[in-house]
């Protein structure tokens, strides 16, 4: 099983800010890696898959990098409604499926 | 607009089979060949891929629950369902179904629709 391992754990950014998230995996997933943003009492929303490709209507402030072992998702930007736990998914070796413990983004 | 939604009981005792459906709106399951997945999030933590179906009923199972876990696929009801047995207090979490995009040259096994998700605790 792919170990995803998520860092820091929490975040704490100014509104207007830039956030940068990072996501380890134990061992190589190419580029099958995905971005999900999770608001108090939501479900996950598909922010980044592909390591690097915004989902529909997702705003360009968030973007997704890296590849095999190494990921970020930088939100160039922080908004109010920006602050939510942020979970990465490796989608290359299965199954499971494995997703990293999280980074909340929280107000400074 | 791809809509799931999940139902069943809120609340199941000890060693009980939890049971639970989710009923896809805004597109059929059987066309575009996606897999749905059932997946779960334990009060304030991370999330646990449990399992998934293809609408011919391939599934795919997460070993640490696989012994246990049954998903099924109702194609005339537009409905993909779980089964979780000899249910314990670790099994209290909030479930989601969620689809994964069509399968094209590949499947892709990301998940860019999700239902609201039920929550299931188990308890006497």
């Amino acid at each position: 099983e792919i170990v995803m391992t998520q860092s820091p754990a929490t975040l704490s950014v100014s509104p207007g800010e830039r956030a940068t998230l990072f996501c380890r995996a134990s061992q190589s997933v190419g580029s099958n890696l995905a971005w999900y943003q999770q608001k108090a009492g939501q479900p996950p929303r598909l922010l980044i898959s592909g390591a690097s490709t915004r989902a529909t209507g997702i705003p360009a402030r968030f973007s997704g990098s890296g590849s095999e072992t190494e990921f970020t998702l930088t939100i160039s930007s922080l908004q109010s409604e920006d602050f939510a736990v942020y979970y990465c998914q490796q989608y290359y070796d299965w199954p499971p499926w494995t997703f990293g413990h999280g980074t909340q983004v929280e107000i400074k | 607009q791809v809509q799931l939604q999940e139902s069943g009981p809120g609340l199941v005792k000890p060693s009980q089979t939890l049971s639970l459906t989710c009923t896809v709106s805004g597109g059929s399951v059987t066309s575009g060949g996606y897999y749905g997945s059932w997946i779960r999030q334990h009060p304030g933590k991370g999330l646990e891929w449990i399992g998934n179906i293809y609408y011919s009923g391939t599934t795919f199972y997460n070993p640490s629950l696989k012994s246990r876990v049954t998903i099924s696929v109702d194609t005339s009801k537009n409905q993909f369902s779980l089964k979780l047995t000899s249910v314990t207090a670790a099994d209290t979490a909030m479930y989601y179904c969620a689809r994964s995009p069509p399968c094209t040259t590949a499947c892709q096994y990301y998940f860019d629709y999700w239902g609201q998700g039920t929550l299931v605790t188990v308890s006497s």
